[in-house]
């Protein structure tokens, strides 16, 4: 089976701008979770999708969303970027049905100048 | 909240001696934990999982873990460290939320091996 992919593997945007990232998850799973990974905030979790529906949301701004789509690919956007935003971020895939692990993708390196 | 406490930040072994990073856990439930490693540059790869079915995990790599609920714990050893095993790992445990599951991370332990 094909892991988890994730695209682009690097960004750099500018302050103010939007951004968005992209994850396929493993063939027939259908929960999507993001993380965002910084040196100084470590591993937190953003939201998860399961079955188009965002079911869980961690505690970041408006400016963060996110969707999935019917096929389970999901993206998140990152509105009006702030220099704090310049992060690793993962995706995670998994069954989505009673305590499951997760599967993560290779992250998506972004970078606000 | 659930939460995971990795004690050590940084670890380092000599290559073939016991490689022991700790992971402590605080849960008002039975806890599911996991043990995630990364190497630079990369996603996080699961290690092995704790779900209640038995006390002692094994994992890849010649990896494996101890459930000791008594001292709320989940260490991850390793008989012989080998270079290859130098990567940051991080313990976590799986929080039931808004019917679905999110991961609490600790903060990781960089494991250095030297020859």
């Amino acid at each position: 089976k094909a892991g988890v992919t994730q695209t682009p593997r690097y960004l750099i945007k500018t302050r103010g701008q939007q951004v968005t990232l992209s994850c396929s998850p493993i063939s027939g799973h259908r929960s999507v979770s993001w993380y965002q990974q910084t040196p100084g905030q470590g591993l937190q979790f953003l939201f998860e999708y399961f079955s188009e529906t965002q079911r869980n949301k961690g505690n970041f701004p408006g400016r963060f969303s996110g969707r999935q789509f019917s096929n389970s690919r999901s993206e998140m956007n990152v509105s009006t970027l702030e220099l704090g935003d310049s992060a690793l971020y993962l995706c995670a895939s998994s069954s989505g049905t009673s305590v499951y692990e997760q599967y993560f993708g290779p992250g998506t390196r972004l970078t606000v100048t | 909240a659930q939460s995971v406490t990795q004690l050590g930040s940084h670890v380092s072994v000599s290559e073939g001696a016991l490689v022991l990073l700790r992971c402590n856990y605080s849960s008002s439930v039975p806890p599911y934990l996991f043990w995630y490693v990364q190497y630079p540059n990369q996603g996080l790869q699961l290690l092995l999982k704790y779900t209640s079915a038995a006390t002692l995990v094994k994992g890849i790599n010649g990896f494996e873990a101890e459930f000791k609920k008594s001292e709320t714990s989940f260490h991850l050893t390793k008989p012989s460290a080998h270079m290859s095993d130098a990567a940051e790992y991080f313990c976590a445990v799986s929080e039931r939320t808004g019917g679905g599951n999110k991961l609490t991370f600790g903060t990781g332990t960089q494991l250095k091996v030297e020859l």
